[in-house]
């Protein structure tokens, strides 16, 4: 069985603040991806990576950033949070190749006070 | 850039068969047609996916029309564990596909 896990479920921080949610799955997965979720909104893919060291943007990237210095953990960042940054956030983890099934960790909701 | 339709929500009874529509009439030749569902408060799921072929897995079964343009997913029995949130998306299967999640179908299983 895939494992995708996250850092925290909740997370609570103020303005300004340099924030790191980390993510790290188990199965030697190539892609990894971060979204975030709002009501109204679904999943908005933020960042992905396809390989170690290797990041592409997705949908919504500003004000984020990402670091993955090992294949098995993928780290999104927020240089400086801001209070439209309190969202839940989803890491999910992908073998690559012909079959696109992602496996999803249990998300981090943030609040950004 | 919508490139699926699904209603808002459906319910359905406990121990009956859930259909749940999906819309996807601009999906190309080589694009997938995958459904994952959320509960509440988790990560989203894989439920099961196809090209033109009906497929079925412990899970779920999944009719896709022979014109590509619609799809089904019918849980056989649902029970109550089975209230999520389901998506419908359409992809092109490959390395670095990415998935575009849509508000998906909110399918409220009543006892």
């Amino acid at each position: 069985d895939v494992k995708v896990t996250q850092s925290s479920r909740y997370l609570v921080k103020r303005t300004g603040e340099k924030v790191f949610l980390e993510c790290v799955q188990d199965m030697d997965h190539e892609n990894m991806f971060w979204y975030r979720q709002d009501p109204g909104l679904g999943l908005r893919l933020i960042y992905f990576s396809y390989d170690v060291k290797m990041k592409e943007k997705g949908d919504i990237p500003e004000g984020y950033s990402v670091s993955r210095e090992k294949k098995e953990r993928f780290s999104l960042i927020l240089e400086s949070a801001s209070t439209n940054q309190t969202s839940m956030y989803l890491c999910a983890s992908e073998r690559g190749g012909t079959t696109d099934t992602q496996y999803f960790g249990p998300g981090t909701r943030l609040t950004v006070l | 850039d919508a490139k699926t339709t699904q209603p808002p929500s459906m319910d359905c009874a406990e121990g009956r068969a859930a259909n749940l529509p999906c819309n996807h009439s601009t999906i190309s030749g080589n694009e997938y047609v995958y459904w994952y569902r959320q509960i509440h408060s988790q990560g989203p799921q894989y439920i099961i996916h196809g090209l033109k072929n009906n497929e079925t897995n412990e899970m779920a079964s999944l009719i896709i029309t022979e014109d590509r343009k619609s799809s089904t997913l019918i849980l056989p029995h649902a029970t109550l564990r089975d209230t999520a949130v389901y998506y419908c998306i359409v992809t092109l299967a490959g390395a670095n596909s990415k998935l575009t999640f849509g508000k998906g179908i909110t399918l409220s299983v009543r006892p």
